[in-house]
């Protein structure tokens, strides 16, 4: 069965600076790997995602990813991050009947 | 162009009664239709998927329902509610490709 583990629950950031989030998974097979973000009260968006081919993705508002297989991981990362990005970050994995297993998740706070 | 629709908005119930949420796609036909609950500092777990009408898989074994009674609609069901019921409920489906997943504004359900 697969796994997310998001290791980070709350991270706190500097307008400006910059930003990785971490998620490590398990799946047997060749993974799909998603980055959502969620708004306070709201659903979920799609960030980006990961199928094939090029290891380092590039998703909406600036941000990208990078797929290692030899570290299971797929961190998220913006060279600098603004206010309006505090929210909660999923990381997460499509499985064979292709339902999202997902992370705990990620606070994020951007100071001023 | 494909959408998804969640009612209510938000629900507030006392323990020991019905629940009935709904949710409903547009623009596509037959798609397979997911239900998700994000408890309070929790991430996301999988309840609920059906790849089609009065076809249910459930994953965790618990006092919900669902129930696929139309092609485009997705119901989910309790006949009492637990105060462990409360949470945001999304719905969601493969608008934009068989392997992620297009959420729903959600429900937050508040069960006193």
């Amino acid at each position: 069965a697969q796994s997310v583990t998001q290791p980070d629950i709350h991270i706190t950031v500097s307008e400006g600076a910059s930003l990785e989030l971490r998620c490590n998974y398990s799946y047997g097979a060749t993974p799909y790997l998603f980055w959502y973000v969620q708004s306070p009260g709201q659903g979920l968006q799609l960030l980006l995602k990961y199928f094939s081919g090029d290891t380092l993705v590039q998703g909406i508002k600036g941000f990208e990813a990078e797929f290692k297989r030899s570290q299971s991981s797929f961190n998220l990362r913006k060279p600098s991050v603004h206010w309006s990005d505090a929210a909660e970050y999923f990381c997460a994995v499509s499985g064979s009947a292709r339902q999202l297993t997902f992370g705990s998740g990620t606070q994020l706070t951007v100071l001023p | 162009s494909q959408t998804i629709h969640q009612w209510p908005a938000t629900l507030v119930q006392p323990v020991g009664s019905p629940l009935s949420l709904e949710c409903t796609v547009e623009g596509t036909s037959n798609p397979n239709l997911y239900w998700y609950r994000q408890a309070a500092g929790r991430g996301l777990q999988l309840l609920f998927y059906s790849v089609g009408i009065g076809q249910i898989s459930s994953e965790v074994p618990q006092n919900l329902s669902a129930s696929r009674p139309q092609d485009r609609q997705f119901i989910l069901s309790s006949k009492k509610l637990l105060l462990s019921d409360s949470g945001f409920y999304l719905c969601a489906f493969p608008r934009d490709g068989p392997t992620e997943q297009f959420f729903g504004p959600g429900t937050r359900l508040t069960v006193l």
